[in-house]
């Protein structure tokens, strides 16, 4: 069974950094391109970043540009988001998600951790 | 940047069918995916590259895309339908995911 936990979340002033990890299990993670996606409470879905299956390419959403790194390590079958400078409108609900094929659907999700930023 | 236009929201009697639409700019070059989300749940995968269904999706769930417009039928709509849809594409020219503004889809 295909499993993504993403933890890590939680309270942060703003200006600061937060290192979200998501596990990944039932699959060849090094084999699969991976994303991070948020949600701000009450609003839609919003795409944060993209790693292919060897890390060797990333894009990045505007919004986190210079300020988020995605990485991953396909040894430990996880996949993180280190986020710095931290604003309010960071706060949301982050998932990670597994793309499927080539056209970019996204066919499995976590369950998502939440960021906090607020003082 | 490409933008992906749904409206807020679609209301349908149960056993009717639903139909969300999914604006966007040549649209029908691009492969769409459909996502339901439910209050407090991660998003579920119900239609990919246009028209299919990833296993275990009803086939009351499908999709078209052509033009400017991609569509998400909801045939037989049950009160579990009811949900956040939202769209997605690749836009190749950005190198970005990119979502819909989203629907919300009310079973009277």
């Amino acid at each position: 069974e295909v499993q993504l936990v993403e933890s890590g979340g939680g309270l942060v002033q703003p200006g600061g950094s937060l290192r979200l990890s998501c596990a990944a299990s039932g699959f060849t993670f090094s084999s699969y391109e991976m994303n991070w996606v948020r949600q701000a409470p009450g609003k839609g879905l919003e795409w944060v970043s993209y790693i292919s299956s060897s890390g060797s390419t990333i894009y990045y959403a505007d919004s986190v540009k210079g300020r988020f790194t995605i990485s991953r390590d396909n040894a430990k079958n996880s996949l993180y988001l280190q986020m710095n400078s931290l604003r309010a409108e960071d706060t949301a609900v982050y998932y990670c998600a597994r793309v499927f094929g080539d056209g970019g659907s996204l066919d499995y999700w976590g369950q998502g951790t939440l960021v906090t930023v607020s003082s | 940047s490409y933008v992906l236009t749904q409206p807020p929201s679609v209301s349908v009697a149960p056993g009717q069918t639903a139909r969300i639409t999914c604006g966007g700019n040549n649209i029908g070059s691009k492969s769409v995916h459909w996502y339901q989300q439910k209050p407090g749940q991660a998003p579920v995968l119900v239609v990919y590259d246009d028209s299919d269904r990833p296993s275990g999706i009803p086939e009351r769930f499908s999709g078209s895309n052509s033009g400017n417009t991609a569509t998400l039928t909801i045939s037989r709509v049950e009160a579990g339908d009811e949900a956040d849809y939202y769209c997605q594409v690749w836009d190749s020219s950005s190198d970005h995911y990119v979502f819909g503004t989203g629907t919300k889809v009310t079973v009277l």
